[in-house]
């Protein structure tokens, strides 16, 4: 069965600090992966996404970068952070298949704090 | 671009009765997939029932079950026999049926569901 690992669940980074989140997934081949971030009593806005291995693409400009190193990794960073980018990081995974694009399977999700 | 509507922030159900949550979706695609997630206060992201446009019949799910109106671009979950655990964010999400940025799934704000005992 696929799973998905995201760590760590809780971090607190003092503001200009570097960031690497982490997300794997098991148990599938060439997923598209996501990165989506929550902000307290939001929904979820889609910052990057990869279809393949070097693959990335971004959704809105932002102090972020993602990496796609093999095929079930997926990293999230940043050189220097800053108090917006305080929230909750949620990774995803999906497959498409003849019949299209299905659910994505998430992560449990890191709680970011800038402080 | 896709854009996806849940207008009830938050709504509140009595242990054992149905409550609806609404969602209204805008897309000009023909084909697509739509889903309505639950968010725990453990903020997992869980999949509660998913719809396939193509597909008249609405997907149900044990007390789960949606009402899709394809022509009116609607998409209301329905839960029955409201249980505590069912107190959660839940969240309309929006994808088309193909890959690429198309293919990322597109969230409504979330309605917060309460359970009253």
């Amino acid at each position: 069965s696929q799973t998905i690992h995201q760590w760590p669940a809780t971090l607190v980074q003092p503001v200009g600090s570097p960031l690497s989140l982490e997300c794997t997934v098991e148990g599938t081949s060439n997923p598209n992966l996501y990165w989506y971030r929550q902000a307290a009593g939001r929904g979820l806005q889609l910052l990057f996404y990869s279809v393949g291995i070097g693959q990335i693409s971004s959704e809105v400009p932002q102090n972020l970068s993602a990496s796609r190193p093999q095929d079930r990794q997926f990293i999230l960073s940043s050189k220097k952070l800053l108090l917006s980018d305080s929230g909750f990081y949620l990774c995803a995974w999906s497959v498409l298949g003849r019949q299209g694009g299905t659910e994505a399977f998430f992560g449990q999700g890191t709680r970011l704090t800038v402080v | 671009a896709q854009t996806v509507t849940q207008s009830q922030p938050e709504m509140s159900v009595q242990e054992a009765e149905t409550v609806t949550l609404s969602c209204t979706y805008d897309t000009s695609e023909s084909d697509y997939y739509l889903f309505w997630y639950k968010q725990p206060p453990s903020r997992q992201m869980i999949l509660v029932i998913r719809q396939e446009a193509y597909k008249q019949q609405n997907a149900t799910e044990n007390r789960f079950s949606v009402n899709f109106q394809k022509a009116a671009k609607s998409f209301s979950l329905k839960i029955s026999d409201s249980q505590l655990g069912d107190a959660a964010m839940y969240f309309c999400a929006y994808r088309s049926k193909y890959g690429g940025s198309q293919g990322n799934l597109i969230f409504g704000k979330g309605t917060k569901l309460s359970v009253k005992p």
